[in-house]
């Protein structure tokens, strides 16, 4: 199986702050994604990367940014945090195939 | 419009009794359907993945159902464990440009 790594657990970070969110796969796969995940919205697309240097926005873009100049790693970032992107944040890879995605282990993040 | 609804929101059961969740979709063209447990503050991991030709699929003490035709799913949970306490996740695949489509979770306790 593809081992995806989200670089933090928990993250503290004031208002304001730029906020880098780091994953990492090593199955090569060209798919990956972040979500944020909240309590009865289940899980949101943030944006999403389907090869290096490309990027598609998916259902809650606002306020995020993303970055991928390699194939293996894909940043979130928060420009500015804000207290409402208080959250659990997945990243998740995926094959060209497509049979399905595997998580990393999510970073919870509170902005504060 | 693509949805994938999952029953009941939460549940709790005694430790050793049996449950079944619910998935209900109304993806199409249906690829896939995968069911995840996600532990709490982690992220998901893979249970079962079901494709349209199978009716059921079993992985240890958790059995999945697919009912193709009613665009029904079932995750039937045998003799509880307390370590099943987490949300379970329903991830429905359309076959075209790689859509994938959540539920919301079933989120269940086990009770000693």
């Amino acid at each position: 199986d593809v081992k995806v790594t989200q670089s933090s657990r928990y993250l503290v970070k004031r208002t304001g702050e730029k906020v880098f969110l780091e994953c990492v796969q090593d199955m090569d796969h060209e798919n990956m994604f972040w979500y944020r995940q909240d309590p009865g919205l289940g899980l949101r697309l943030i944006y999403f990367s389907y090869d290096v240097k490309m990027k598609e926005k998916g259902d809650i873009p606002e306020g995020y940014s993303v970055s991928r100049e390699k194939k293996e790693r894909f940043s979130l970032i928060l420009e500015s945090a804000s207290t409402n992107q208080t959250s659990m944040y997945l990243c998740a890879a995926i094959s060209q195939r497509g049979s399905g995605y595997t998580f990393g282990s999510g970073t919870r993040l509170t902005v504060v | 419009k693509n949805q994938v609804e999952q029953s009941p929101q939460s549940l709790i059961i005694l430790e050793g009794k049996n449950c079944t969740l619910q998935c209900n979709y109304t993806v199409s063209p249906f690829s896939n359907l995968r069911w995840y447990k996600q532990d709490t503050g982690r992220g998901p991991v893979s249970l079962t993945i079901m494709t349209f030709s199978e009716n059921t699929k079993s992985n240890g003490r958790y059995t999945a159902t697919l009912d193709a035709d009613t665009k029904q799913s079932s995750l039937h949970i045998t003799a509880s464990q307390l370590s099943d306490s987490a949300s379970y996740i329903c991830v429905v695949s359309a076959k075209t440009g790689n859509q994938f489509y959540f539920g919301t979770g079933t989120s269940l306790t086990v009770i000693p």
